[in-house]
């Protein structure tokens, strides 16, 4: 149990177009979302913080213009990159958990190369 | 905030044990878990402990907490190639609400000599 998914697990696009990410949890219900950035060799970077039908919190030099969280319901949260740029090229990595877990579950990881 | 310190590089002896390191500054930390990560994917969540815990065993796996030092650390026995990855220690406060957001080290890469 307690599996999340991401898709795609890679995507290329062009600088200045837009990338949707989703991530959902397959086998339970999540309540609180989380987005992480991770650089190559580095640790995760947490970017925002979500909870399904609210806004999303935001990490302080996060642009939530940028990256669009939406957190429409128990099960999916979307991030959307917005006019994509080279260096918005990242591991983007999802995390899910519910009220009543301690643990954090995490995607596999979306690779975003932009061109 | 909360300060997250590991060794970035460990290499050990196909059999031998591993032990990584983690340093942390807020003693407010209550729970703290290890994580592994293999190239080119997601956290997969090794075994965590409460603070007020000194010491946990899961099959391999041993977790030390000493709250005095603010240390904790993840004892791997007998070593496997396998477990050549990226180990991150992963501290949450109560302070941080019911979001329990995490606060993750560096990282440390093992390797695995056979």
């Amino acid at each position: 149990g307690a599996v999340v998914s991401q898709h795609p697990s890679r995507v290329i696009c062009k600088s200045g177009t837009s990338v949707k990410i989703e991530c959902r949890s397959l086998d339970f219900q999540a309540t609180t979302m989380f987005w992480y950035r991770q650089f190559p060799k580095q640790s995760l970077m947490l970017m925002a913080t979500s909870n399904e039908g609210s806004k999303a919190t935001y990490e302080q030099g996060v642009e939530k213009d940028k990256f669009l969280i939406n957190h429409a319901s128990l099960t999916l949260s979307t991030l959307t990159v917005t006019s994509a740029h080279p260096e918005d090229s990242s591991f983007y990595i999802c995390s899910a958990r519910t009220d009543n877990s301690y643990e954090q579950y995490f995607g596999p990881g979306t690779r975003l190369t932009v061109t | 905030g909360e300060d997250v310190e590991q060794s970035l590089f460990l290499s050990v002896r196909e059999g031998d044990s591993s032990v990584i390191n983690c340093t942390y500054t807020d003693s407010s930390s209550t729970y703290l878990y290890w994580y592994k990560q293999e190239p080119g994917a997601g956290l997969q969540l090794l075994t965590y402990i409460f603070s007020n815990m000194d010491m946990k065993q899961d099959q391999r796996l041993t977790v030390l907490l000493n709250k005095k030092d603010k240390h904790l650390s993840l004892r791997i026995a007998d070593t496997q190639t396998g477990d050549s990855a990226i180990y991150f220690c992963a501290l949450a406060q109560l302070s941080s609400g019911s979001a329990r957001q995490l606060t993750f080290g560096s990282g440390t890469q093992l390797t695995v000599l056979p």
